[in-house]
């Protein structure tokens, strides 16, 4: 598959429960992004990671988010005690270059 | 930091009518400009881009243009067929850094058989 992936599709989860979302991004795209998109909105920018490291987080990202990406391949995004305003659709991205981003089919959270 | 309108929210076009969507830029240092295509349930789909050195891109029946000094972008749509309809997206990076994505609110295309 050359595409960016992500598990899993759907999520509904009761609020206060802890969630994780995983994206593997296209392979030797060394930039993962993610982004947070409810509905009638465009994607919101939520973090990014060049290779293994996070350079930017986005003011959205509360102390709930933590996102990782351990060896530079696929990340995770973990959020804590989830509140029903946490409920959009999570779209992963990845590039070669941060320019051309191509997006995952997004893991879609209910929180209920 | 950076925002991006665009307009209109809607559109409705007939089969074979042209279709442009309008986007407007606040950071004048913004040099990459796409343009994503998503439908119902689906992932945001990059259809064209064009950066900051290029006045006009075209790819078959899709064109993007660039105002710099005016801070607006346009996507046309030439012979617009019922597969067109989807939501579309435009929006703007900064260089440097993360190179991250600021989008618009999306147009709703419909085009009608």
């Amino acid at each position: 598959d050359t595409g960016v992936s992500q598990d899993p599709r759907h999520k509904i989860t009761k609020r206060g429960q802890n969630v994780t979302f995983r994206c593997d991004p296209i392979s030797e795209h060394n930039r993962l992004y993610w982004y947070r998109q409810t509905l009638g909105q465009g994607p919101e920018f939520l973090t990014y990671f060049q290779n293994e490291a996070q350079l930017e987080k986005s003011r959205l990202l509360s102390d709930r988010f933590s996102a990782e990406r351990p060896k530079g391949s696929f990340s995770t995004l973990e959020i804590q005690r989830t509140e029903q305003g946490d409920s959009a659709m999570y779209l992963c991205a990845s590039s070669s270059t941060g320019n051309e981003q191509y997006f995952g089919p997004g893991t879609r959270l209910t929180v209920t | 930091g950076e925002n991006v309108e665009q307009h209109p929210s809607t559109l409705s076009v007939q089969e074979g009518d042209s279709a442009v969507i309008k986007c407007t830029y606040s950071d004048s240092a913004s040099n990459y400009f796409p343009w994503y295509k998503q439908e119902l349930g689906k992932r945001p789909q990059l259809i064209i881009d064009i950066r900051s050195n290029v006045g006009e891109k075209k790819d078959q029946r899709i064109a993007v243009t660039l105002n710099k000094t005016a801070k607006h972008f346009s996507l046309h749509i030439t012979e617009t067929q019922p597969e067109d309809s989807a939501v579309y997206f435009c929006a703007a990076s900064l260089p440097g850094g993360s190179e991250k994505l600021v989008f618009g609110k999306g147009t709703k295309l419909t085009v009608n058989p």
